[in-house]
């Protein structure tokens, strides 16, 4: 399983875009990238997944560059609401889902 | 999207009671489930995966006696803390996941979530 590394906390301010780069420089062919957001006390939300080039759906894009070793969640415009844990996965629909360390972003009003 | 229910929400017990916690895929068959435990500001960590049918696979350090798991339809999955004691306490997770083919909307390789479980063993 392809190991990914985040930032472990960021701030922000409300209304700005706020991008969150994973290293996964391991990742195999099959592998899909995929993004989970989590508030305190309940279970990861998916945000957004891809497998290469850009990924936008109505909360976040993805970058992904061509070698794949790497992995930029955008969020636009973020608010006080988007204050939570991010985490990257990279999943080959194997036989397990296993959770790196997460990025805790803190949004300042 | 598709839905993954977690019961109960949270549970207090006593020292060295039994506690079970569901999870079912309400819209989905679910081949395979994961269950997780997480402590405070911590990531989860993977406890087991199960797939329908067959027993469950345990990580390393995780003791298959105490953490019993039985997922007995496409659509149901429980963990059972036996015995359980303070230490066990933390947030339990589940996730759920389907074959590729059965729902061609959802994305490749999505995992569903239940809400999760917060455990206080007293």
């Amino acid at each position: 399983l392809a190991k990914t590394t985040q930032p472990i906390s960021m701030d922000s301010y409300e209304g700005q875009e706020v991008n969150i780069t994973c290293s996964h420089n391991n990742i195999a062919t099959n592998d899909y990238i995929t993004w989970y957001q989590q508030f305190p006390s309940q279970g990861p939300r998916f945000i957004i997944q891809g497998y290469k080039t850009k990924v936008t759906n109505e909360v976040a894009s993805l970058f992904i560059p061509a070698d794949r070793k790497s992995s930029t969640l955008s969020l636009p415009r973020v608010s006080l609401s988007d204050t939570a844990v991010y985490y990257c996965l990279v999943d080959d629909w194997g036989d397990k889902i296993i959770f790196g360390k997460g990025t805790r972003l803190h949004i300042l009003p | 999207g598709a839905v993954v229910s977690q019961h109960p929400s949270w549970v207090i017990c006593k020292s060295g009671t039994s506690v079970k916690i569901e999870c079912r895929s309400l819209d989905f068959q679910a081949t395979t489930m994961f269950w997780y435990r997480q402590f405070p500001k911590q990531s989860l960590m993977l406890m087991a995966t199960s797939n329908e049918g067959s027993k469950a696979t345990y990580e390393q350090g995780v003791e298959k006696d105490k953490f019993l798991i039985n997922h007995a339809s496409l659509t149901l999955s429980t963990l059972t803390v036996t015995s359980a004691h303070p230490e066990d306490s933390s947030f339990y997770i589940c996730s759920a996941r389907t074959d590729r083919g059965q729902k061609p909307q959802i994305k490749n390789t999505e995992a569903f979530f239940g809400q999760g479980t917060r455990l206080t063993v007293v």
